[in-house]
């Protein structure tokens, strides 16, 4: 199985700063015939089901605003939260679909100082 | 808009069996491969088991496998978890979750059900 790796587990960042989240894949999840990363990222907030933000390591899904970014190629990725809002405060997901089992990291909470 | 509504949790002695349900409204479900994941405060996110859009082809988790099936039936709009030999271990809360790409898959998802609760306990 592809275990992905989080970093921090949590961090507190000041309204409108930066927030930046890793995630490792223990192989890589890049497809070299369409070179694309199979890698998301989901957003969750408490008592809701996630919410996908980005998609192909680096596509941001329908209606997620340009500030949430991803980055990254094979195994390393970033999450880049720019000009935090209070509304962003919630636990944050990477997530593997390069191969089954579909594994997920185990998550980073996101605080508003 | 999208809707996906789970039903069928509950509490479950150990090695019972549970068919859940997942009724979805506001696109068009034959053409999109579903997925079960869920999700337990220890364990976090768990992919469960995911099923093609004319249901001939189905991945499971290890560990569900031949325990856990998944089904679909395109003509009511519904995907089914059907759990027996329950565990401990499978109390979660099960989520719904749509495949990502029309016509195919990704793997990735896009829309999620609230979720339904199986609790696992003698």
């Amino acid at each position: 199985d592809i275990v992905m790796t989080q970093s921090p587990d949590s961090l507190a960042v000041s309204l409108g700063e930066r927030a930046t989240i890793s995630c490792k894949s223990s192989q890589s999840v890049l497809y070299n015939s369409n070179n694309k990363n199979y890698l998301a990222w989901y957003q969750q907030k408490p008592g809701q089901p996630p919410k996908l933000l980005i998609y192909w390591a680096s596509t941001r899904a329908s209606g997620v605003p340009d500030r949430f970014s991803g980055s990254g190629s094979g195994t390393d990725f970033t999450l880049t939260i720019n000009s935090l809002q209070a509304e962003d405060g919630a636990v944050y997901y990477c997530q593997q679909y390069d191969k089954i089992p579909i594994t997920f990291g185990g998550g980073t909470r996101v605080e508003i100082k | 808009q999208v809707q996906l509504m789970e039903s069928g949790g509950g509490v479950v002695q150990p090695g019972r069996s549970l068919r859940l349900s997942c009724v979805v409204s506001g696109f068009s479900f034959s053409r999109y491969s579903m997925h079960w994941v869920r999700q337990t405060p220890d364990k976090g996110l768990e992919w469960v088991a995911v099923i093609s859009i004319d249901g001939s082809i189905k991945y499971y988790a290890d560990s569900v496998k031949g325990r856990i099936t998944v089904s679909r039936d395109n003509s009511k709009n519904t995907l089914y978890l059907q759990m027996n030999s329950l565990r401990a271990e499978d109390t979660a809360l099960y989520y719904c979750v749509r495949d990502l790409e029309g016509g195919g898959w990704t793997w990735a998802f896009d829309y999620w059900g609230q979720g339904t609760l199986v609790t696992v306990s003698s």
